[in-house]
């Protein structure tokens, strides 16, 4: 069974610093993987998605992801963060067979400091 | 139209009420979904529809009632709700499903069970 861990729990940055999320997942071969965001009180929607190909996925609103496979890993990156990017992420890693069900990690709340 | 309608935005309702939330897509999406979240935790799966057919019930009690009238409507039926039920209820679907790819949210219902 698949499974995904976002290390952060609350993440802070200043308006137009870097910014990197980490996800780290858990699945026996090449997973379905995805960032969601989520502003409050809303629905989650779709940042980016990796399925194969090209490791270095881009997203919407500037967002980029890099799947890894050495270190199981699909972080999330965007080079100069928005007040408007505070939200809550949620990775997910979906099974490429058997049991069709999303796992999503826990999530991480940023935020951003004018 | 790349939407997911979800009325109403909030419900409260008492424990003894029955009440219905109610989701719409124009996609053609064959696939629809029901998330609950509760605060600062990642969407649960609760039903999925695919082809208009209940194909994953992930244990959910009874006091939930889904229904699916035809392929761009999904109902959730609720009645005789515990207070432990106030959470956002989120709809989801996808092009085909069960399915791995990329799930288009609503904006929930944000219930409240007194």
């Amino acid at each position: 069974a698949q499974s995904v861990t976002q290390p952060d729990i609350h993440i802070t940055v200043s308006e137009g610093a870097s910014l990197e999320l980490r996800c780290n997942y858990s699945y026996g071969a090449t997973p379905y993987l995805f960032w969601y965001v989520q502003s409050p009180g809303q629905g989650l929607q779709l940042l980016l998605k990796y399925f194969s190909g090209d490791t270095l996925v881009q997203g919407i609103k500037g967002f980029e992801a890099e799947f890894k496979r050495s270190q199981s890993s699909f972080n999330l990156r965007k080079p100069s963060v928005h007040w408007s990017d505070a939200a809550e992420y949620f990775c997910a890693v979906g099974a490429t067979s058997g049991t069709y069900k999303y796992i999503f990690g826990t999530g991480t709340r940023l935020k951003v400091l004018a | 139209d790349t939407e997911v309608t979800q009325t109403p935005k909030h419900l409260v309702m008492g424990m003894t009420n029955k009440k219905s939330l109610k989701c719409e897509q124009h996609m053609g999406h064959r696939a629809m979904y029901w998330y609950k979240q509760k605060a600062k935790k990642p969407p649960e799966l609760m039903f999925v529809y695919s082809y208009e057919k209940l194909s994953i019930n992930e244990s959910v009690p009874s006091r939930f009632s889904p229904e699916c009238p035809n392929s761009s409507l999904l109902n959730l039926h609720l009645h005789a709700l515990q207070p432990e039920d106030s959470a956002l209820y989120l709809c989801a679907s996808s092009r085909q499903g069960p399915t791995n790819e990329k799930l288009f949210f609503g904006s929930g219902t944000q219930l409240s069970v007194l």
